[in-house]
């Protein structure tokens, strides 16, 4: 089965703080998601990343930036975490080309700026 | 801009009931349309997909109807069951393109026993 795993379930931070989020697969897919979910808006595409050190901005890329430099891993990076970034955070991923139609997902980061 | 419109936001259905869930979508070179289920503390999971050359395809007790010329599918539950309860996406993607998955504003489907 396709593993998708994030570094953390839960995480409190302060405004301004800097803040990681780290996404690991482990089926060797070439393409990596971020979303966030809020309620009634469903999941918005934050950025996401289609080979190693390639990415590109979905949606909603203001405030964060990413970083892909192994195949497996994809990280989120809130460079001064805003009250406004409270949120779910999922990471998601898929083979490439026509395989690529079904996204796995990890199990979620929900944070929380105070 | 949504692309896929999902509709109801929330969903109470008594237990041996049919739940619906509807969803339209504006852009034509939509290929794939995937249902996703999510249990709370869960990511996403696939749970059913069409393509638009089929009007309905069933798994077990979950059926996607789709209509092509008035670009709505949907998602019928039958004999829903309390274990059905979570929350369920539809979205639309053009097969290849990683980036072209749409994703609808989700259903909160409660099943009550």
């Amino acid at each position: 089965d396709v593993k998708v795993t994030q570094s953390s379930r839960y995480l409190v931070k302060r405004t301004g703080e800097k803040v990681f989020l780290e996404c690991v697969q482990d089926m060797d897919h070439e393409n990596m998601f971020w979303y966030r979910q809020d309620p009634g808006l469903g999941l918005r595409l934050i950025y996401f990343s289609y080979d190693v050190k390639m990415k590109e901005k979905g949606d909603i890329p203001e405030g964060y930036s990413v970083s892909r430099e192994k195949k497996e891993r994809f990280s989120l990076i809130l460079e001064s975490a805003s009250t406004n970034q409270t949120s779910m955070y999922l990471c998601a991923s898929t083979a490439g080309g026509i395989r690529g139609n079904e996204q796995f997902f990890g199990p979620g980061t929900r944070l929380t700026v105070l | 801009q949504q692309q896929v419109k999902q509709s109801p936001q929330s969903l109470i259905v008594q237990k041996g009931g049919i739940s619906i869930i509807n969803c339209a979508y504006e852009n034509t070179a939509f290929d794939y349309f995937p249902w996703y289920q999510q249990f709370p503390g869960k990511g996403p999971a696939l749970l059913i997909a069409i393509r638009p050359d089929v009007s309905e395809k069933k798994e077990g007790r979950f059926t996607i109807s789709f209509n092509k010329s008035a670009k709505q599918f949907s998602l019928h539950i039958m004999d829903s069951q309390p274990g059905d309860s979570a929350t369920y996406f539809c979205a639309a993607i053009i097969s290849g393109s990683a980036r072209q998955l749409t994703f609808g504003s989700g259903t909160q489907l409660t099943v009550l026993p």
